[in-house]
């Protein structure tokens, strides 16, 4: 069983596309992460909920919306993509409670050409 | 403000010789420390956590870490590599409740036979 799931794996789109990437987690958790990994592999929050609530924003660009219609789903939509938004991101669940142990999931590879 | 610092950009290790990677921390509350590991195109897998109590943690894979306050440390160890540790590892910090992970920028691990 896979704990916390994203889709696509893989995404290669236009600059000025629009995308999204889905991610579900069946660990009962709380709270839900976006990361982003960049081309160095460096990995910085982008974006947490909790309870479907908003609770982090990490000065991310507002063609970043994160959506989460129940505590099992966090999605995010990128409008306009730029050549910058190429990362891996990756989507992480954690119960408050828990000493904040996050289990993440597979990652996105997102290229923008 | 929160920091981890991996010195070791990129180490090589004969398989069956000893490993540390070295990890420093900024925080300004009790650390909840971990160690992730990545191999190439992969998601990002839990190796080990610190939260309280005993200093010296296992993790899998035959892995443990020691966390030193006074040095503000979390070095991760393994008395033998194999050639399927080679990989990127990861330390993050983190805190209480739900608050998102800080990662440092990570060591990639060559392992020659």
């Amino acid at each position: 069983d896979t704990a916390v799931s994203q889709t696509p794996k893989y995404l290669v789109t236009q600059m000025g596309n629009d995308k999204s990437i889905k991610c579900e987690q069946n660990l009962g958790h709380d709270t839900m992460y976006w990361y982003k990994q960049d081309s160095k592999k460096f990995l910085k929050i982008m974006f947490s909920y909790n309870n479907k609530e908003l609770i982090i924003n990490e000065t991310v660009p507002n063609r970043f919306s994160p959506k989460s219609p129940d505590k099992a789903h966090l999605n995010l939509h990128i409008n306009s993509l730029e050549l910058g938004d190429s990362a891996v991101y990756f989507c992480a669940s954690s119960q408050v409670g828990t000493y904040n142990e996050q289990f993440f999931g597979p990652g996105t590879r997102l290229t923008v050409l | 403000a929160q920091s981890v610092t991996q010195p070791d950009i990129h180490i090589t290790v004969s398989e069956g010789a000893s490993l540390e990677l070295r990890c420093n921390y900024s925080y300004g509350a009790t650390p909840y420390l971990f160690w992730y590991v990545q191999s190439p195109g992969q998601g990002l897998q839990l190796l080990l956590k610190y939260f309280s109590g005993d200093t010296l943690v296992q993790g899998i894979k035959g892995f443990e870490a020691e966390f030193k306050r006074s040095q503000s440390s979390f070095n991760l160890r393994k008395p033998s590599v194999h050639w399927s540790d080679a990989a990127e590892y990861f330390c993050a910090v983190g805190g209480r409740g739900n608050t998102p992970l800080v990662f440092g920028k990570g060591t990639r691990l060559s392992v020659i036979a």
